[in-house]
């Protein structure tokens, strides 16, 4: 069964940094694509990033690129995303998910809260 | 969003309601279409895949279908437990990437 768990997620003041993680089990985390992605009330889902299985490929949403970076580890089954140069409009609950096909995400974390103040 | 969605459906417990998904030839139009669940307070799940597959344990009530450059979510029989956002989402190819609509508020009267 697979199971995604983030964290990491804390209130942060704008123009700080957050590391978020998110801890695989119960599939084949490095054989599988994953993503990064947000809900903003109001704004709905919002793609941040995707990072192939082996982390040779690496895709950003155009607007995030040069603030935040994903990365992986395979050995220990962790996805990290680090967020730079923090705004108040990257407030979000924070998700990790398992991409499959053409960008199906069929497994979702539980999320994690980034609360970005002025 | 380069997904279009409306804001907003209702029903009546029992009631069918479609919510609409439209795109482009370069998304909906060449590529299959997913759809999301989101319950207030949970992660979102997947509904949807490829245009009209359910995954294990989604009811039957929930089916989805794609023409064109458009797709429709509808759910048959409609129960207060359906209340929640509902999201398509799919690949695009001129963004290189992938892409949601804005989600639909689904609320039951």
């Amino acid at each position: 069964q697979v199971h995604l768990v983030e964290a990491g997620g804390r209130a942060v003041k704008a123009g700080g940094s957050l590391r978020l993680s998110c801890a695989a089990s119960g599939f084949s985390f490095g054989d599988s694509y994953m993503a990064w992605i947000r809900h903003v009330p109001g704004r709905g889902l919002e793609y941040i990033a995707s990072i192939s299985n082996s982390g040779s490929n690496i895709q950003y949403e155009d607007s995030l690129k040069g603030r935040f970076t994903v990365s992986r580890d395979n050995i220990n089954n962790l996805l990290v995303l680090q967020m730079n140069s923090l705004r108040t409009e990257d407030t979000a609950v924070y998700y990790c998910a398992r991409v499959l096909g053409t960008f199906e995400l069929d497994s979702w974390g539980q999320g994690t809260l980034v609360t970005v103040s002025s | 969003s380069v997904l279009t969605q409306p804001p907003s459906a209702s029903g009546t417990p029992g009631q069918r309601v479609t919510i609409s998904c439209s795109g482009s030839s370069s998304n909906i139009g060449s590529f299959t279409v997913n759809w999301y669940q989101k319950l207030p307070g949970t992660a979102p799940r997947l509904l949807i895949y490829r245009d009209d597959r359910r995954p294990s344990g989604v009811p039957d009530r929930f089916s989805a279908y794609k023409s064109g450059a458009s797709a429709s979510l509808a759910i048959r029989g409609l129960q207060s437990e359906d209340e929640a956002e509902y999201y398509c989402g799919g690949w695009d190819n001129t963004l290189y990437g992938p892409v949601f609509g804005g989600g639909t508020r689904v609320t039951v009267l």
